[in-house]
């Protein structure tokens, strides 16, 4: 099955650096990878997604990029403020199994002010 | 529009206890997904339904069983209770059995002692 490595698992940037988290996978047959937030009592949050016809989708201070070749892809975020600490969670899934996600074992971010 | 319900909020059960979770969809969202997540890990997908019938599993035990009604609401329920059970368990659904994009409700935490 699905194998999804994610470095670093803890991170600690200043507020306004960037902050660069990534993640490995085994299957090459998937083809969506969402990164989600998870703050502290709360469930995962949707922040951004990719799919494999794409190579690189930005939102606002937010942007991923898929590397299908060497299987890994990247979430970056710019202009960090201290309301971005949280844990982030990369995952791979397959459109034919949609739904069921392999997930990374998480990023702990940390923007201290 | 409400977002992804799950009850309890926590819940303390003692090993060999059966246990039972329950979880609302977003509305307009028919498809529900179980995960579970051990304290500093990624969730691992337990099993998806749709139709009122189990479509996909993990790799978890029979003791994971499932159910969904007519109205798409699901329940979790895990029997003879391990330590090991101790985790967040976390719902998502999605507009269809197709769809990538899944909203996470905010998870039950369960504790076995």
């Amino acid at each position: 099955g699905e194998n999804v490595e994610q470095h670093p698992s803890t991170l600690s940037v200043q507020e306004g650096d960037s902050a660069v988290i990534k993640c490995t996978y085994s299957d090459s047959a998937s083809n969506y990878f969402p990164w989600y937030k998870q703050e502290l009592g709360k469930g995962p949050q949707l922040i951004i997604d990719i799919r494999s016809n794409v190579g690189e989708k930005k939102d606002q201070r937010i942007a991923v990029t898929l590397n299908k070749t060497a299987k890994h892809f990247s979430l970056h975020i710019t202009e960090t403020q201290p309301e971005d600490s949280a844990v982030y969670f990369c995952a791979a899934s397959i459109n034919t199994n949609a739904g069921k996600s392999t997930f990374g074992d998480g990023t702990t971010l940390t923007v201290k002010p | 529009d409400a977002g992804v319900t799950q009850s309890p909020t926590h819940l303390i059960k003692t090993r060999g206890q059966q246990v039972t979770l329950r979880c609302s969809p977003k509305s307009g969202h028919d498809t529900v997904s179980w995960y579970q997540q051990a304290l500093g890990q990624g969730p691992q997908f337990i099993f998806q339904y749709y139709e009122e019938e189990e479509r996909q599993r993990g790799n978890f035990p029979d003791r994971f069983s499932g159910h969904q009604f007519p109205n798409y609401s699901s329940e979790l329920n895990v029997n003879a209770l391990l330590l090991g059970d101790s985790a967040l368990y976390l719902c998502a659904s999605t507009p269809s059995p197709s769809t990538d994009t899944q909203y996470f409700g905010p998870g039950t935490r369960l504790t076995v002692l």
